[in-house]
């Protein structure tokens, strides 16, 4: 079946633009987070969501981030005011059911200049 | 303040012998290890987990050990193939954030078997 989707895969933006980042879970998987990995790192934890909500938003950096999740199934993450210090892989990740593994997406590429 | 370290940032292995890849934490709250592989250009693929009421589990050519007292665990892939050449990261959770919910990862380790 259909893996995590993650649109678009590479998105370069000017310093202060305003950007989306699109995730689309396994169909059915109630639960979904956000990571971003710069470079040279591991993932770090951003926003995790169940159903509609966000169960937990701690690893948002600041109140640049926005994410969203209307319906219980796409989501989105929003960037205001980018810097260059956003630039990184953005992953999302869904699970059937929070404590099952997480299936990851291929990420999307952010690079501000 | 690294609380999940992967102090070797790579490792480079015959095909055919074992790969050792090692993990060591400093939160005590940490009850639950996973170990992910990756790809480039590809997320993250979950390869196995280790909960803290265990010492060891094994999963075909893939263990993974657990060292409470040492805070330390490893993966260990025997006979190791050209295909696991790829980036091992090491992730911990503890029960505040809920089992899988919020992990805290290491720096990855890049792994790289000979043929």
């Amino acid at each position: 079946g259909a893996g995590v989707s993650q649109t678009p895969s590479n998105k370069v933006t000017e310093k202060g633009k305003y950007v989306e980042l699109r995730c689309d879970p396994i169909s059915g998987h109630t639960a979904l987070y956000w990571y971003r990995q710069s470079l040279g790192q591991g993932p770090e934890f951003l926003i995790y969501f169940q159903g509609t909500g966000a169960a937990d938003d701690s690893g948002l950096p600041n109140d640049r981030f926005f994410a969203v999740r209307p319906e219980g199934s796409v989501s989105t993450l929003k960037i205001q005011r980018t810097e260059r210090g956003d630039s990184a892989v953005y992953l999302c990740a869904s699970s059937l059911i929070p404590g099952s593994p997480l299936h990851f997406g291929n990420g999307t590429r952010l690079t501000v200049t | 303040d690294q609380q999940v370290k992967q102090n070797s940032p790579s490792l480079s292995v015959q095909e055919g012998r074992i790969s050792i890849l090692n993990c060591d934490y400093t939160n005590s709250m940490f009850d639950y290890f996973l170990w992910y592989k990756k790809y480039p250009a590809e997320g993250p693929t979950f390869l196995i987990s280790i909960s803290s009421i265990k010492d060891k589990n094994e999963d075909g050519r893939f263990t993974v050990f657990l060292n409470k007292s040492a805070k330390h665990l490893s993966l260990h892939i025997v006979p190791s193939q050209p295909g696991d050449s790829a980036v091992y990261f090491c992730a911990a959770n503890s029960p505040q954030a809920g089992a899988n919910s919020k992990l805290t990862f290491g720096k990855g380790i890049t792994l790289s078997v000979r043929p």
